[in-house]
């Protein structure tokens, strides 16, 4: 089965500008997460979804950060405006369900630098 | 609140000798464990976990890992490394059936020379 796919790989953009990222869950899993990596750090949670509902989005750090997940399948993390802290690589996990026997399949990440 | 450590932020082993990745961790209730790697240009890759049961638990590429319930740690190990196995390592946890959230280390990049 394919994977979970982030769209772009890399995004270089400046300050002020936006920037939408996109992931493409496993096919048939309904939760849907999405984390960031700042600066070398540890590996941080933003939100979770249940198919098109967001469940938790205490991690998202402003109201900058805009996630949706129209139709329960893909998602998007809109960054808007971007500022300099923005930088960091961001992933995308998916489960089928969210008991312990299921794990958590991420994807490569997005490379965000702003400048 | 649940946190994860991993003290090292580089190991460096030659290839064939013992590789060891620590971490300790901290939750309210049961924690439930797991090592990803992450190898270049790629997503993470989950390794293995530990719920409950045998404290040693064997996982994928020959990996193993120890919970230690009084040391709050959860030790990644290989007793014999491959070059192929330079990736960056993260440990992470989660508090239980309370928490379905992932709680992530730094991470820990394993250099493994030929």
């Amino acid at each position: 089965e394919a994977g979970v796919t982030q769209f772009p790989s890399h995004s270089v953009i400046e300050k002020g500008q936006t920037v939408t990222l996109r992931c493409d869950p496993i096919s048939g899993h309904d939760n849907l997460y999405w984390y960031r990596r700042v600066m070398g750090k540890e590996i941080k949670f933003l939100l979770h979804f249940v198919k098109e509902s967001k469940q938790d989005e205490s991690g998202m750090p402003n109201n900058r950060f805009l996630a949706e997940r129209t139709g329960g399948t893909y998602s998007t993390l809109k960054v808007q405006p971007a500022e300099l802290e923005d930088s960091g690589v961001y992933f995308c996990a998916s489960s089928h369900d969210t008991g312990v026997s299921y794990e958590q399949y991420f994807g490569p990440g997005t490379r965000l630098t702003v400048t | 609140a649940q946190s994860v450590a991993q003290p090292e932020d580089q190991v460096n082993v030659a290839e064939g000798n013992p590789l060891t990745v620590k971490c300790t961790y901290s939750v309210s209730g049961n924690p439930y464990l797991f090592w990803y790697v992450q190898y270049p240009n790629r997503g993470l890759q989950f390794l293995l976990k530990y719920i409950t049961g045998d404290n040693l638990v064997k996982g994928s590429y020959g990996f193993e890992a120890e919970f230690n319930k009084s040391q709050t740690s959860f030790h990644l190990k290989k007793p014999s490394a491959l070059v192929s196995d330079s990736a960056l390592y993260f440990c992470a946890v989660r508090d239980g059936t309370i928490d379905y959230k992932l709680s992530f280390g730094a991470g820990t990049t394993v250099t493994v020379r030929a």
